[in-house]
């Protein structure tokens, strides 16, 4: 699986858009794009993924580049619950599934 | 619907004594992970269970670590004996199917080795 390059850390005012980039240049056609962010003494929790076209859903949208080098992940209205360490992943489709976590961006949300 | 069950929420053991996890998944998800998180890093896998089959344990320090799934629902997780680098958080994910890459995690046992 590719490895991902994400900023250590990332400062996010409250209700303004939060975008939190990653870098995956090696990775290859049959690998999507993770995330997971992890609140302090929370495990992690899942918030998006994509192959190649943007996704959107309740939480999160995700922009992946053409050449599928980079991708970013918007949070859109950040509020103070979203200070939480980010993860990018990047995974093969149908694998077993083995998510490898780097050390993410702490996203700290502030009033 | 009820998430990832995991006890103890915390323990304290001395080095060389023995400690064990134990993890509810989500019902139904036939995937269940156990993680090993040390403070300021990432999860990192130790073993992947399919249904009560191994499917990956090749990070697992097999000579102190060893883990079990019985049934292919809950699952236990053994350190005997402990060391001080084994203090950490210990979490537990399961997912509906392998493949099926949305994992949902517990929210973890720390372990404290003194």
């Amino acid at each position: 699986d590719a490895k991902t390059t994400q900023p250590p850390s990332m400062d996010c005012a409250e209700g303004r858009a939060a975008n939190l980039p990653c870098n995956h240049s090696t990775i290859s056609g049959n690998e999507y794009v993770y995330w997971y962010r992890q609140i302090h003494s929370q495990g992690p929790q899942y918030i998006i993924h994509g192959l190649k076209n943007n996704e959107t859903n309740e939480m999160a949208s995700l922009i992946i580049t053409e050449d599928r080098k980079s991708s970013t992940l918007i949070l859109p209205h950040a509020t103070l619950r979203d200070t939480a360490v980010y993860y990018c992943i990047s995974l093969k489709g149908g694998s077993q599934g083995n998510l490898i976590f780097g050390k993410g961006t702490k996203l700290s949300v502030k009033p | 619907e009820a998430g990832v069950a995991q006890s103890p929420r915390y323990k304290i053991i001395e080095k060389r004594q023995s400690v064990a996890f134990w993890c509810n998944p989500i019902s139904g998800h036939a995937t269940l992970y156990w993680y090993q998180q040390i403070l300021g890093q990432g999860p990192k896998l130790l073993i992947q269970f399919q249904n009560n089959g191994v499917v990956d344990d090749s990070q697992l320090p097999k000579d102190r670590f060893s883990a079990e799934r019985l049934k292919g629902v809950d699952s236990t997780l053994k350190i005997q004996p402990a060391k001080l680098e084994d203090s950490a958080v210990y979490l537990c994910a399961s997912s509906l199917a392998r493949g099926q890459t949305e994992a949902f995690f517990g929210q973890g046992t720390r372990l404290t080795v003194v």
